[in-house]
């Protein structure tokens, strides 16, 4: 089936770096979701892309949708401790179908 | 908006009970929900596909007898994990696609299964 490949798996910042993540498949996708899941909780919607080359912020996160279509990247500018946890890229496989395919997660560190 | 919630947060039970965890869209319809398990370290599993009114589709590898899953109303859709099992043990969470809506899931804040 369709993987997203996701990288890094992990990163360790200082308070107030930047960070950026991206996500690739070898399939085209029509929509890309980012999702932020805590520690014991559910994962969070943060961003939905749904056109080739769209460019969203939502706060500090920024999240583009490749123009192949087959990538997406998120972006989180000046961090702050609570950035910490595990985000997660999805999107829904061709065929219409309505499951979400996702990817391994990228655990974000922040030092204050 | 797009809340969703789960009850319980967390169950322990003993080997051979079932268990029954609710999923609520709180403030949207949801005619399809999902129920995903998660490991530890490890990125969401789908388990099935529910559909309001209709039997849920199961991923393969899911025992459907062993996961009841019935999706009753627009806003709600419960698992029944059936003679639990230690290796039953996991972090269950739904998600539910809102109504006429994109392809966006809304997640629970997940049930954290205990079989002792």
């Amino acid at each position: 089936g369709q993987q997203l490949n996701q990288s890094p798996q992990s990163m360790f910042i200082q308070e107030g770096e930047d960070v950026s993540m991206n996500c690739t498949s070898s399939s085209i996708f029509n929509t890309w979701l980012w999702y932020k899941q805590d520690p014991g909780e559910g994962p969070v919607l943060l961003i939905a892309l749904y056109k080739a080359g769209e460019l969203t912020s939502n706060g500090r996160l920024t999240a583009q949708f490749g123009i192949t279509r087959k990538d997406s990247f998120l972006n989180i500018s000046a961090s702050i401790p609570s950035d910490v946890g595990i985000y997660f890229c999805a999107g829904p496989p061709q065929g219409g179908s309505e499951k979400l395919v996702f990817g391994k997660g990228m655990k974000l560190t922040v030092n204050p | 908006g797009a809340v969703v919630s789960q009850h319980p947060s967390w169950v322990i039970c003993k080997s051979g009970t079932s268990v029954k965890i609710e999923c609520r869209s709180l403030d949207f319809q949801a005619t399809t929900m999902f129920w995903y398990r998660q490991f530890p370290k490890q990125s969401l599993m789908l388990m099935a596909t529910s559909n309001e009114g209709s039997k849920a589709t199961y991923e393969q590898g899911v025992e459907k007898d062993k996961f009841l899953i019935n999706h009753a109303s627009l806003t709600l859709s419960t698992l029944t994990v059936t003679s639990a099992h230690p290796e039953d043990s996991s972090f269950y969470i739904c998600s539910a696609r809102p109504s006429g809506g994109a392809y966006e899931q809304y997640f629970g804040p997940g049930t954290r299964l205990t079989v002792t």
